[in-house]
């Protein structure tokens, strides 16, 4: 099945600080996104992005299929940000009827 | 006017027990899965049902049977509860089209003693 890594698995930034985490997928996706776990444990889907670039606030996100990465970025950085962050893909071809691939997560914990 | 909502929150029970999760959506969405997060967070789709059929299996024991009533839920029961049971299970049910978007519930974390 499709393999999915995440980097860095784990990130801590001061508050206002800008940070990129990036998720690498071992095949071609017709579905990508990214998520975001609160300290709650809630998951909140952030971008649905199988291609090209989307931002939303701070965040934004850009996913290159050709070279088989996405990329989420977070500006000016705040305390609420924290949590994990999950990319999923689904492949291409066939019937996936959405099954989504999980990376491992980026940890990111963000000082006041 | 929760969107897609699960309950139990939390379950404690001891092993051997037989227990049920449920979930349910208002979106609307023909699509519900289940999912098990470990202790490592690590997130694995369980199974999948779109309008009451079932779509994807994984490798799940036998002892997780999942139930559709109708495309608005999605019930998940165990049997014989083990030890390594232990996780948070979400339901999630998709918005079909573009975007593909999956929406989750709150999760539901069982505890087995």
């Amino acid at each position: 099945g499709i393999q999915v890594e995440q980097s860095p698995p784990d990130l801590i930034l001061q508050e206002g600080a800008n940070s990129t985490l990036r998720c690498n997928f071992s095949d071609s996706v017709n579905n990508l996104q990214w998520f975001h776990q609160n300290p709650w444990g809630q998951l909140i889907n952030l971008f649905y992005i199988p291609s090209g670039t989307k931002q939303n606030g701070r965040l934004s996100a850009t996913t290159v299929a050709t070279e088989r990465y996405s990329l989420l970025y977070i500006s000016s950085s705040q305390t609420t940000d924290s949590g994990v962050y999950f990319c999923a893909v689904g492949p291409s071809g066939g019937t996936s009827y959405g099954k989504l691939t999980f990376g491992q997560g980026t940890i990111l914990t963000v000082h006041p | 006017d929760t969107a897609v909502s699960q309950t139990p929150k939390y379950l404690v029970t001891q092993m051997g027990n037989d227990k049920s999760i449920k979930c349910e959506q208002n979106l609307g969405h023909d699509t519900m899965y289940w999912y098990k997060q470990d202790s490592k967070k690590f997130l694995k789709i369980m199974f999948s049902y779109n309008n009451k059929e079932l779509i994807i299996n994984e490798t799940v024991p036998n002892r997780f049977s999942p139930k559709s009533p109708d495309k608005a839920h999605l019930n998940l029961h165990i049997n014989s509860l083990e030890l390594g049971d232990s996780a948070v299970y979400f339901c999630a049910s998709r918005e079909l089209g573009i975007p593909e978007t999956q929406y989750f519930g709150p999760g539901t974390r069982l505890l087995v003693l």
